[in-house]
């Protein structure tokens, strides 16, 4: 079946630092990715579409300059958290769906970022 | 706009014992509705789905769920749990204007399974 891969599946940075995070679909092409962040026993939130070739669609409320989404080609989509302050520590997830058409997401494992 | 709620934080099953754990949503119209489990270090597993049709919806490992419109309700069963299926379930709806890929998610159960 598809399989999403993410890396780092985890990372601790200095603040203010910037730290990137990959998500890769592994045995299909994904045009559209998605990127989530779970806080600590909260649900996952949808912070924005990864469009390949073109510009990410950011939720509202979600700091575009802050989160920079790159979806350079069909297999991988990349989150920049920039200039990272404690309460950035999260846990990221990506997911994509394959162009296949089917009305399934494939999630990936999450990076959890913790920033000291 | 759409949102779901788990009222169950955890639940603790006897291995064996059947289970049921409950999800409302909140939607003006049929939504997609589905069923997610996320074990330690591992990434999201769909459950099972449901988009319209029959109410009561066959998944993987022995899951099923029913969509209740009447009681905004799709929760999710499983007749004899095993130890393997101690896990953290999310709910996850998504309307049919935006389609499936905009997901809303509950806040989780956490299933604990005890000897």
């Amino acid at each position: 079946g598809a399989v999403v891969s993410q890396h780092p599946s985890w990372v601790i940075c200095k603040s203010g630092t910037s730290v990137k995070i990959e998500c890769r679909s592994l045995d299909f092409q994904a045009t559209t990715m998605f990127w989530y962040r779970q806080f600590p026993k909260q649900s996952l939130m949808l912070m924005a579409t990864s469009n390949e070739g073109s510009k990410a669609t950011y939720e509202q409320g979600v700091e575009k300059d802050k989160f920079l989404i790159n979806h350079a080609s069909l297999t991988l989509s990349t989150l920049t958290v920039t200039s990272a302050h404690p309460e950035d520590s999260s846990f990221y997830i990506c997911s994509a769906r394959t162009d296949s058409g089917a009305n399934v997401l494939t999630f990936g494992a999450g990076s959890r970022l913790t920033v000291l | 706009a759409q949102s779901v709620t788990q009222p169950d934080i955890h639940i603790t099953v006897s291995e064996g014992a059947s289970l049921e754990l409950r999800c409302n949503y909140s939607y003006g119209a049929t939504p997609y509705l589905f069923w997610y489990v996320q074990s330690p270090g591992q990434g999201l597993q769909l459950l099972l789905k449901y988009f319209s049709g029959d109410t009561l919806v066959q998944g993987i490992k022995g899951f099923e769920a029913e969509f209740k419109r009447s009681q905004s309700s799709f929760n999710l069963r499983k007749p004899s749990v095993h130890w393997s299926d101690a896990a953290e379930y999310f709910c996850a709806v998504a309307n049919t204007l935006t389609g499936f890929q905009k997901l809303v998610f509950g806040t989780g159960t956490r299933l604990l399974v005890s000897p």
